[in-house]
């Protein structure tokens, strides 16, 4: 079982749409989480940070963890055809070395 | 754009020889963390520096190091190069120890292996 599970999609809605991006976890040790957004070809973008549980949110995003059900959450509302993108969770025990998901590819249809 | 740069973007090499990437990391930053992200994978963490020695590593051989700089620019040298070493090479500065809250990634560098 990897550390980490991310659903890669990829996901495909219409512009407009609520998205729902999720990823579950093994380690019940992981306090920080963090959504990343990569771009092809460019290097990932913070979007997101949270530390132990709650809700964050950011403009059009919102950040969920659930450390009971080791499970969290990344939503986009009203979703625009320049959030198609590949979504990246990341999470860490010590504040330094991330452990990734492998990404969920996002696109939005106008 | 983040202010992290890296060099080169692209490089091809042969199973066995050696290679060394660079980095450069934000203005004001003093800690680099390099990840190594396989294709339609997520990154993985290799090792990070603080101001100039190593604060953690990942799951990888030793001959992958890496040396950071007084002005915090930083190397990741892989020796004996494997078919399986082809991947993106990301570093990430950030102001403090740690710092995964704060981690700006660079483009960085497409490396093949053939």
């Amino acid at each position: 079982q990897k550390e980490v599970e991310q659903d890669p999609g990829p996901l495909s809605v219409p512009e407009g749409a609520i998205v729902s991006l999720n990823c579950t976890y093994s380690n019940s040790a992981f306090q920080y989480f963090m959504w990343y957004r990569q771009y092809s070809r460019k290097g990932p973008e913070l979007l997101m940070y949270t530390y132990s549980s709650g809700n964050k949110e950011d403009g059009r995003f919102t950040a969920q963890v659930d450390k009971s059900s080791k499970y969290i959450s990344l939503f986009i509302r009203d979703s625009q055809p320049s959030d198609s993108a590949t979504y990246l969770c990341a999470m860490s025990v010590r504040n330094n070395d991330m452990r990734f998901g492998a990404g969920t590819r996002l696109t939005v249809k106008p | 754009e983040t202010g992290v740069t890296q060099s080169p973007t692209h490089l091809i090499k042969t199973r066995g020889q050696q290679v060394t990437l660079r980095c450069s990391s934000q203005s004001g930053h003093n800690t680099v963390s390099w990840y190594q992200q396989a294709l339609g994978q997520g990154p993985q963490f290799i090792f990070q520096y603080y101001r100039e020695e190593e604060n953690g590593r990942g799951n990888f051989p030793p001959r992958f190091s890496g040396l950071q700089f007084p002005n915090y620019s930083s190397e990741l040298n892989v020796n004996a190069l494997e078919l399986d070493d082809s991947a993106l090479y990301l570093c990430a500065s950030s102001s403090e120890r740690g710092g995964t809250d704060t981690q700006y990634f660079g483009p960085g560098t497409r490396l093949t292996v053939l």
